[in-house]
């Protein structure tokens, strides 16, 4: 059963923490991506990665860090300088397929307390 | 920068159509996806159009192009309460990253 998994879906950090969020696929895709999803403001680029130990920063990658040392695994840590980290996080991946379907996991929400 | 552009709420009865609308401002787009998001999950692609094309039907879906105005549409028929969700118009170039540009979702309601 292919598909892309994130853990965990809820996760709730205090002020001054750093967390890591993890995503895993077993699509064998080469690219990877990390959204943040806030309401009324649609999906922002935090990180990708087009292979294995290679990632570039997207709009907003501030106060974030990612790695990419497996094809199948792209980790997102928020670190504490990040100013507003509560959100929904999206992490999705894709092939380098003629119309770059991105496949996306279920998300993790965070909520800092 | 490049923008995608989506009004933020449509309620429609059951039954009735819908139509999602979407405008984006970068010419050189290849490929024009429409997403679908249920509460609390990821999105899943629905349909996408290329854009050399004017219309593509799907099923209950009809997506419309118009490249002059760089406007998007989704139509859905016979619109359904499993139906309700947000829906978000996208973009992407062909060559090289494929970076896909998403749009604020459109939340729709649908109304027994």
């Amino acid at each position: 059963d292919g598909g892309i998994t994130q853990s965990p879906k809820y996760l709730f950090r205090k002020e001054g923490q750093n967390v890591t969020l993890s995503c895993e696929q077993n699509l064998n895709h080469d690219a990877m991506y990390w959204y943040r999803q806030d309401p009324g403001q649609g999906l922002r680029l935090i990180y990708y990665s087009q292979i294995v130990n290679d990632f570039q920063k997207g709009d907003i990658a501030e106060g974030y860090s990612v790695s990419r040392e497996k094809k199948e695994s792209f980790p997102l840590t928020v670190t504490s300088a990040q100013k507003n980290p509560t959100a929904f996080y999206l992490c999705a991946s894709s092939t380098w397929d003629s119309n770059n379907e991105q496949f996306f996991g279920p998300g993790t929400r965070l909520t800092v307390l | 920068g490049e923008d995608v552009e989506q009004s933020l709420f449509l309620s429609v009865r059951e039954g009735d159509s819908s139509v999602i609308n979407c405008t984006y401002t970068d010419s050189s787009s290849t490929y024009l996806y429409w997403y679908k998001q249920e509460p609390g999950a990821g999105l899943q692609l629905l349909t996408y159009i290329f854009s050399n094309m004017d219309m593509k039907q799907d099923q209950r879906l009809t997506v419309l192009l118009n490249k002059k105005d760089k406007h998007l549409s989704l139509r859905i028929a016979d619109t359904q309460t499993g139906d309700s969700a947000i829906y978000f118009c996208a973009d992407s170039h062909s060559g090289g990253y494929q970076k896909v540009t998403f749009g604020t979702g459109t939340k729709l309601q649908v109304i027994p």
